[in-house]
Order: structure tokens, then C-alpha cells, then sequence
């Protein structure tokens, strides 16, 4: 079945570190993927996604490249905040079913 | 726009209690989401609602879980009894849904149920 699997955490980072948490997932078709992330007290949100191969979403100073020959999504930020702070959550959906099956999440603190 | 609405925020209980939680989606969404979150672990799926049919509900506990949507708007989940494993946080979502349609969940802050 489908499945996606991303690093375990916990990350530390120091503040303006670069940040790469890897994401590979198992699909059949072409599923879209999504990175969600998790604010202290507060429900997922969408971050980024990405819906065909070699598409990159981006949002916030985040980057994420869908490649399908590799069935990675790795999220990226060249210089973390401390309001970076967050667990993430790498996801993917199909079209047909809205089905969508998360990671396990990865949890980031960055310290000043 | 008001997002999804859940309450209670934090409910804690005795074992063989029961206890229910309750969801408002976003205002025209008619694809709803009831996931179950343990500490350190992603959301997992326990029923999802068109408008008011459950079209996946092949993770829900039905021996002790139950849910409804009337209307196709808010909705319920129940648990009764309440047992040690059930503490963690129940999430729901919502989404335009659709066949073709790929966009974005949007999440709830969650119930944190503790058994005690």
C-alpha cells in the first residue's frame, strides 16, 4: 500500500543552519505530496506541495523538489528561525479517494 | 473565514467512560476527517465522510467508536467505553474533496482526550 517515510527526529539546528529533512514515499500512479507542518499548540497546516514530477513547491523560505525517480520530497530552508520551531509532516494523496497517508513527522527545534 | 472548529480542546476521563468530541468544517467542504494522533506519530485516518456518507471507516474501532455526520456538515465521534490506549489527540479536517480535486486538508486543533 501506499506508505511515506521520513528521518527521524528530533533536529536541532543552530539559528540561519541549513535545514533538509528527507521525505521518500511508496505510491502507485501519481500522487501528490504535501509537507504539513505542526506549530506548539496548534493544528497541521500546509506548508508546500507538489501535484506532477519535477515540480518544486515553496513557501516561507521552504523548498521541496517531487522527484519521482528517486520517490523523495525532501524539505529544505537555507537559513532556519527560531519561529521555525515545529514538527513536520511529509504526505501524499492520490486524486482519486482523497486518501491522504502521513509520516511520522520530525521534529525541529531551532536555538538562537 | 472561520476555520475548522473543534471542541472540546482537552477532555480527561476515567476508564469506561465515554466521551465525545465534536467538529465544525470549513463552510462548504463537503470531504470530512476524523485522524487519531499518538504522541510522535503522523495523523492516521479513522473515518472520512462525503457530505454525509462514510465512504471510509475501515480503520474505526466499531466496537467502541462511532461517528456520525448529519447533514453533511458537523460531526460527532463518540467512544464508549473509553479505554487506557484511547488517550492521544483526536484531529478532524476538511477538504473541498471531489474526484480530481488534490488540494489541501485543513485541520482542526485538535480534542486531547487523557484515560486515566
Amino acid at each position: 500500500g501506499d506508505s511515506v517515510t521520513q528521518m527521524e527526529g528530533p533536529v536541532t539546528l543552530s539559528e540561519e543552519a541549513f535545514l533538509t529533512i528527507n521525505c521518500t514515499y511508496t505510491a502507485t500512479g501519481y500522487p501528490s505530496l504535501f509537507w504539513y507542518v505542526q506549530y506548539p499548540g496548534e493544528g497541521l497546516q500546509l506548508l508546500l506541495k507538489a501535484t506532477k514530477a519535477d515540480d518544486k513547491g515553496s513557501n516561507k523560505g521552504f523548498e521541496a523538489t517531487y522527484r519521482k525517480e528517486t520517490t523523495s520530497f525532501h524539505l529544505e530552508k537555507g537559513s532556519v528561525q527560531v519561529s521555525d520551531s515545529a514538527v513536520y509532516f511529509c504526505a501524499l494523496s492520490h486524486n482519486t479517494g482523497n486518501q491522504f497517508y502521513f509520516g511520522t513527522g520530525t521534529s525541529l527545534t531551532v536555538i538562537p | 473565514e472561520a476555520g475548522v472548529v473543534q471542541s472540546p480542546r482537552y477532555k480527561i476521563i476515567e476508564k469506561k467512560q465515554p466521551v465525545a468530541f465534536w467538529c465544525n468544517p470549513i463552510s462548504g467542504h463537503n470531504t470530512l476527517y476524523w485522524y487519531l494522533q499518538n504522541l510522535g506519530q503522523g495523523p492516521e485516518l479513522l473515518i472520512r465522510y462525503e457530505n454525509e456518507e462514510a465512504v471510509d471507516d475501515s480503520q474505526l474501532p466499531k466496537d467502541r467508536f462511532s461517528a456520525e455526520r448529519l447533514k453533511g456538515v458537523d460531526s460527532t465521534l463518540k467512544i464508549q467505553p473509553a479505554e487506557l490506549g484511547d488517550s492521544a489527540v483526536y484531529l478532524c479536517a476538511s477538504s473541498l474533496g471531489g474526484f480530481g480535486n488534490t488540494g489541501e486538508l485543513f485541520f482542526g486543533e485538535g480534542s486531547r482526550l487523557t484515560v486515566l
